[in-house]
């Protein structure tokens, strides 16, 4: 079975553009979360969905926004990019976002503010 | 102020020499999970601790919750390059949101 999945893998952006990055969660998990990883530190929290509603929102500014569609897929928007968003942004799903249900990470998608 | 701080934040050994890497909070959790990550891939669960005191062995990998639950340890014998990697402590928040520690990256060298 497959994974979960992130697109693109890599992102090069200028300051001030906009991106979206995709999740395609575990068949079956209907919970998804986003993470922004910087090189050298742990990820930290930015968004939860689960059923198409946010459930939970990180210490991240308003130019970060997310949602989950249908298909329990998930985008990640971040507009008027700033060098610090220069970072991994891990996905990951679970069944339900029940503390008990353990989240499964993709392999991120590296983004690159220039 | 970090919830939950790691140390030491790199580690560079041979292969097979034993090492320990700590998961400390001045906080009492209910339950700590370790993860590894490897590069180019997001980080896997190894473990998780629930009860003061717990010790859990994973092959060469033992993990250890602490009497007052503040604190862990993940200690790793005869370590081998295929160790290589970063090794987060998280706790699990009641939403399921995780909170990560800032991570030890570990090098084995052959």
């Amino acid at each position: 079975d497959a994974g979960v999945t992130q697109s693109p893998t890599h992102l090069i952006k200028t300051r001030g553009q906009h991106v979206t990055l995709r999740c395609s969660p575990i068949s079956g998990h209907k919970s998804v979360s986003w993470y922004q990883q910087v090189l050298g530190q742990g990820p930290q929290f930015i968004f939860q969905y689960y059923e198409k509603e946010e459930r939970g929102r990180g210490n991240f500014p308003d130019r970060f926004s997310a949602r989950q569609f249908p298909n329990y897929s998930s985008e990640l928007n971040v507009n008027a990019l700033l060098l610090g968003d220069s970072a991994l942004y891990l996905c990951a799903s679970s069944f339900t976002p029940n503390t008990y249900n353990e989240q499964f990470f993709g392999p991120g998608t590296r983004l690159t503010v220039l | 102020t970090q919830l939950l701080e790691q140390s030491p934040q790199f580690l560079s050994i041979q292969e097979g020499e034993n090492l320990t890497v700590y998961c400390n909070s001045s906080s009492v959790f209910s339950s700590l999970q370790w993860y590894r990550q490897e590069p180019g891939e997001g980080p896997v669960l190894l473990v998780t601790v629930v009860t003061g005191g717990e010790v859990k062995k994973l092959k060469r990998l033992t993990f250890q919750f602490g009497d007052a639950r503040k604190d862990s340890s993940l200690h790793i014998t005869a370590a081998q390059p295929g160790d290589t990697g970063l090794y987060l402590c998280a706790l699990r928040g009641n939403t399921g949101k995780l909170i990560f520690g800032q991570g030890t990256t570990l090098q084995v060298k052959p």
